[in-house]
């Protein structure tokens, strides 16, 4: 079964409108979660580490006012994407370690119009 | 220089063929190793980790190269079903970073 569930799996919002979506660890507390962009056809782009009870880190190039994340507990981390354009349009996926493995929420395909 | 590289390929070899992909790391202290398998417009999935040892799970042997810093995945009796983009992982001697390759995209064809 799943270890990490996203939620949503799809989202289609206006232009300018924020988007918030959820990473959970099921069964384990995930002190560390990572996030990740892919765009079609090319690999995963690490964009932050969420860590539980302190500030993300943030990889070079992310803006971190435009990518909000949250990691307020030990299963949840929130990634919101603020202001959302056009080109922030990808495919967000989470992860976090269980046992010395990373494994992966199932994605949010975001679509902004 | 990157903590991961990995060939994109595209790899595209007939039914039944032997693939095999490499992937290099910097770290020489990294601890933990790991293949991906990723479908098209879906999440990585855990294909299998690498043991000092090798593994072996049915059609697919990982192996570590230490002395060179690599892995690699060999994929015997190639399916159709065999088709996606296989990334490699590597973690961090701190443990709490994961590396991950570009992907190699692999395509078996009829």
């Amino acid at each position: 079964g799943a270890v990490v569930s996203q939620h949503p799996s799809w989202v289609i919002c206006k232009s300018g409108t924020s988007v918030k979506i959820e990473c959970r660890s099921l069964d384990f507390q995930a002190t560390t979660m990572f996030w990740y962009r892919q765009f079609p056809k090319q690999s995963l782009m690490l964009m932050a580490t969420s860590n539980e009870g302190s500030k993300a880190t943030y990889e070079q190039g992310v803006e971190k006012d435009k990518f909000l994340i949250n990691h307020a507990s030990l299963t949840l981390s929130t990634l919101t994407v603020t202001s959302a354009h056009p080109e922030d349009s990808s495919f967000y996926i989470c992860s976090a370690a269980r046992w010395n493995t990373i494994y992966f929420g199932e994605g949010s395909w975001l679509t902004v119009v | 220089r990157k903590e991961v590289e990995q060939d994109p390929g595209p790899f595209n070899v007939p039914e039944g063929a032997t693939v095999a992909f490499n992937c290099t790391y910097s770290n020489s202290a990294s601890q933990s190793f790991f293949w991906y398998r990723q479908d098209c417009r879906k999440e990585p999935k855990l294909l299998m980790s690498v043991y000092s040892s090798g593994n072996e799970d049915g059609r697919f042997t990982a192996q570590l190269n230490r002395a060179s810093q690599y892995i690699s995945l060999l994929i015997r009796d190639s399916k159709l079903s065999d088709s996606a983009t296989y990334l490699c992982a590597v973690n961090s001697n701190t443990g709490n970073q994961f590396y991950f390759g570009t992907g190699t995209s692999l395509t078996v064809i009829p």
